[in-house]
């Protein structure tokens, strides 16, 4: 079946620094894909919607030159988090559709600590 | 729909019982409903999905009920085992609206040996 690859699974890095999250489709090409961040606990919150060769759609309230989404090819969309701050400590998660069904593959995640 | 901020509920059943978890949804134009588990740690995992032009749809012990009068989505798990124990979260999905899943408050599933 469909893969969804997330690089790193867990990361940890100082306030003020920058932090990139892969997010890959392994044996299928994803046009659009999907960011989501969920704090313990609660549910995902989708953040934005990474398009392939045009830029990405943030969801209302998401920083976009916090959270810097590139899409460059039909395999890979990444995640930068800019500036990091604790409070952005969380679990980020990716996932891709897969055609047109309303099955999405996600990501393992990537735990995001902040210090 | 969406929780923002609030902390799972949690089902307790005994092994072997019959679990029921409830959604509610808030969009009316959504047209696909998933279900998904997750374990600590871990991504979701598909369990199973229905279109909102049924109400009902099986699989391997788990059913989907869809009532759209009321917004209401469940999830029936036959037969609970322990390997079953994890958050189990609703989402909702508009093929319009570049398919983007909204996913609902989540619900923990604890299975008492």
């Amino acid at each position: 079946g469909a893969v969804v690859s997330q690089h790193p699974s867990w990361v940890i890095c100082k306030s003020g620094t920058s932090v990139k999250i892969e997010c890959r489709s392994l044996d299928f090409q994803a046009t659009t894909m999907f960011w989501y961040r969920q704090f313990p606990k609660q549910s995902l919150m989708l953040m934005a919607t990474s398009n392939e060769g045009s830029k990405a759609t943030y969801e209302q309230g998401v920083e976009k030159d916090k959270f810097l989404i590139n899409h460059a090819s039909l395999t890979l969309s990444t995640l930068t988090v800019t500036s990091a701050h604790p409070e952005d400590s969380s679990f980020y998660i990716c996932s891709a559709p897969v055609g047109s069904t309303a099955e999405a593959f996600f990501g393992q995640g990537t735990r995001l600590t902040v210090v | 729909g969406e929780s923002v901020g609030l902390h799972l509920p949690t089902l307790s059943v005994q092994e072997g019982d019959n679990s029921i978890i409830n959604c509610a949804y808030s969009n009316s134009a959504s047209d696909y409903f998933i279900w998904y588990k997750q374990e600590s740690g871990k991504g979701p995992q598909f369990i199973i999905d229905i279109r909102s032009n049924m109400d009902k749809r099986q699989g391997q012990r788990v059913t989907v009920l869809l009532n759209k009068t009321v917004k209401h989505l469940s999830l029936q798990i036959a037969a609970t085992q322990p390997g079953d124990s994890a958050v189990y979260f609703c989402a909702e999905k508009n093929s319009g609206n570049t398919g983007k899943l909204i996913f609902g408050q989540g619900t923990t599933l604890q299975v008492k040996p």
